[in-house]
C-alpha cells in the first residue's frame, strides 16, 4: 500500500486532456516538492515535472503539474499515442524521513 | 552529458551478498546526493536508500535497514550499495538516481541510470 495514492489507470483519446491525481498528507505533499516521472516498459524512469510544476528542458509544455494542499496533479493536454506510459508521483515524507512514490498510473491512449 | 551507470547485479542465493556500483560522469559528483530505487518485476518504484554529497547523511527503507549499506567514493565518482542477507523479495531492478539540486537530500531525482537486475533465488 503506497503512502501516495494514484489511480491505477487513466485513458483518453488523442487530443484530449488527461489528468493524473496524487493524494498524500500533510507529512509529504503539503509542505514538500512533488515530482512526476514517466516510465516505459523495460526502461528507467524519466523526470517530467520537478518542484511541483517545473518542466525540465525537453519536456513539452503540454505537460504540466499542479498542487493544492495534500494533493497534486499531472495534466497532459493534446494526449498522443506516444504518451502511453506509467506515471509516478514522488515526494519527501517528513514523518518517514524518506521519499515516497505513488503506486503508478498507467496511461492508455485509446 | 550527465550519466549514471549501474553494475554488479546478478543472481544470488538467499542469505548471500552482492555489491552494486553506480558510476557517475558529466557533472560534479561530489556536490550531489544519490538515491537507490528498486522495482520488483511487474511492480512500482520502491525507494531503497540515499546518501548525501559528503556521506554525512544516509537513510534507508525499513525493508533493507540493517542489511544494506550505501556508501560513496568521491575520488572514483561512484556510489555503492552493499546488500547482505539477501532475500527473495529483494529481487528487482536497482536504479541509482541523482538528486536534482546540489547538496540537498530532500528533493527529487533528475537523472537515472539504466538499472541493474538482482535475482535472489535458491
Amino acid at each position: 500500500q503506497s503512502v501516495l495514492t494514484q489511480p491505477p489507470s487513466v485513458s483518453g483519446t488523442p487530443g484530449q486532456t488527461v489528468t493524473i491525481s496524487c493524494s498524500g498528507t500533510t507529512s509529504n505533499i503539503e509542505f514538500n516538492y512533488v515530482y512526476w516521472y514517466s516510465q516505459l516498459p523495460g526502461t528507467a524512469p524519466k523526470l517530467l515535472i520537478y518542484r511541483d510544476n517545473q518542466r525540465p528542458s525537453g519536456v513539452p509544455d503540454r505537460v504540466s503539474g499542479s498542487k493544492s494542499g495534500t494533493s497534486a496533479s499531472l495534466a497532459i493536454s493534446g494526449v498522443r499515442p506516444e504518451d502511453e506510459a506509467i506515471y509516478y508521483c514522488e515526494v519527501w515524507d517528513d514523518g518517514l524521513g524518506s521519499p515516497v512514490f505513488g503506486g503508478g498510473t498507467k496511461l492508455t491512449v485509446l | 552529458q550527465v550519466h549514471l551507470v549501474e553494475s554488479g547485479g546478478g543472481a544470488a542465493q538467499p542469505g548471500r551478498s552482492l555489491r552494486l556500483s553506480c558510476a557517475a560522469s558529466g557533472f560534479t559528483f561530489s556536490d550531489y546526493a544519490i538515491h537507490w530505487v528498486r522495482q520488483a518485476p511487474g511492480k512500482g518504484l520502491e525507494w531503497v536508500a540515499v546518501i548525501s554529497y559528503d556521506e554525512t547523511v544516509k537513510y534507508y527503507a525499513s525493508s533493507v535497514e540493517g542489511r544494506f549499506t550505501i556508501s560513496r567514493d568521491n575520488s572514483r565518482n561512484t556510489i555503492y550499495l552493499q546488500m547482505n542477507s539477501l532475500r527473495p523479495d529483494d529481487t528487482a531492478v536497482y536504479f541509482c538516481a541523482r538528486v536534482e539540486q546540489p547538496v540537498v537530500v530532500y528533493f527529487g531525482m533528475d537523472v537515472w541510470g539504466q538499472g541493474t537486475t538482482v535475482t535472489v533465488s535458491s
